[in-house]
């Protein structure tokens, strides 16, 4: 099983700040199979980045994502205040398809 | 447009059994891959179960023997059989729709979510 870890477990910027966050793999991510979701309170997640680097469908390009193998990162690049939420990585290469535990980004 | 509508969740006692509805509009549920997903109550996403386009069936280790994914193609509709249920089985459950793009669809990332149902399992 591939266990991802997510760095910094909170984050605490103002709007307009860069927001990046991190997601390790415990073993290589091949093909580059991590994605990452965002979930607001009482919301189901949200895609926001597929094959470490593309943006799904109607995602601001403020957010981009970018990494290989076991380190890969989720940058925003100005926050706005609809981006304050928790954001979750994902691999997909190998069941289980494991998530990993989440960054929540707060406003300062 | 794409929409999934979960139902039947609620309260169970532990060692009972619950099935889950996913109701799907605006796409065929058995020509795409379907996932279950949950999230305990204030923690993490985990992926429970996978039915390929093709009826292959994937699970976690924690649910595995207990839990069974299926499809309805008349109602279009996604299922999730759930016994022996514990109190860690405790979670919001998403169903999820796998990725498609030019005509060719994926497993994953998950690219649609429904709203989620809420099972509570205890006594």
């Amino acid at each position: 099983e591939i266990v991802l870890t997510q760095s910094p477990g909170t984050l605490s910027l103002s709007p307009g700040e860069r927001a990046t966050l991190s997601c390790r793999a415990s073993q290589s991510v091949t093909s580059s199979y991590l994605a990452w979701y965002q979930q607001k309170p009482g919301q189901a997640p949200r895609l926001l980045i597929y094959a470490a680097s593309s943006r799904a469908t109607g995602i601001p390009d403020r957010f981009s994502g970018s990494g290989s193998g076991t380190d890969f990162t989720l940058t925003i690049s100005r926050l706005e205040p609809e981006d304050f939420a928790v954001y979750f990585c994902q691999q997909y290469v190998s069941s289980p398809f494991t998530f990993g535990p989440g960054t929540e980004v707060h406003i300062k | 447009e794409v929409q999934l509508v979960e139902s039947g969740g609620g309260l169970i006692q532990p060692g009972g059994s619950l099935r889950l509805s996913c109701a799907a509009s605006g796409f065929t549920v058995s020509s795409n891959y379907m996932s279950w997903v949950r999230q305990a109550p204030g923690k993490g996403l985990e992926w429970v179960s996978l039915i390929h386009s093709g009826g292959s069936t994937y699970y976690a280790d924690s649910v595995k023997g207990r839990f069974t994914i299926s499809r309805d193609n008349s109602k279009n509709s996604l299922h999730l059989q759930m016994n022996s249920l514990r109190a860690e089985d405790t979670a919001v459950y998403y169903c999820a729709r796998g990725f498609c793009s030019s005509g060719s669809c994926y497993p994953h990332p998950l690219n649609h979510w429904g709203q989620g149902t809420l099972v509570t399992v205890s006594s």
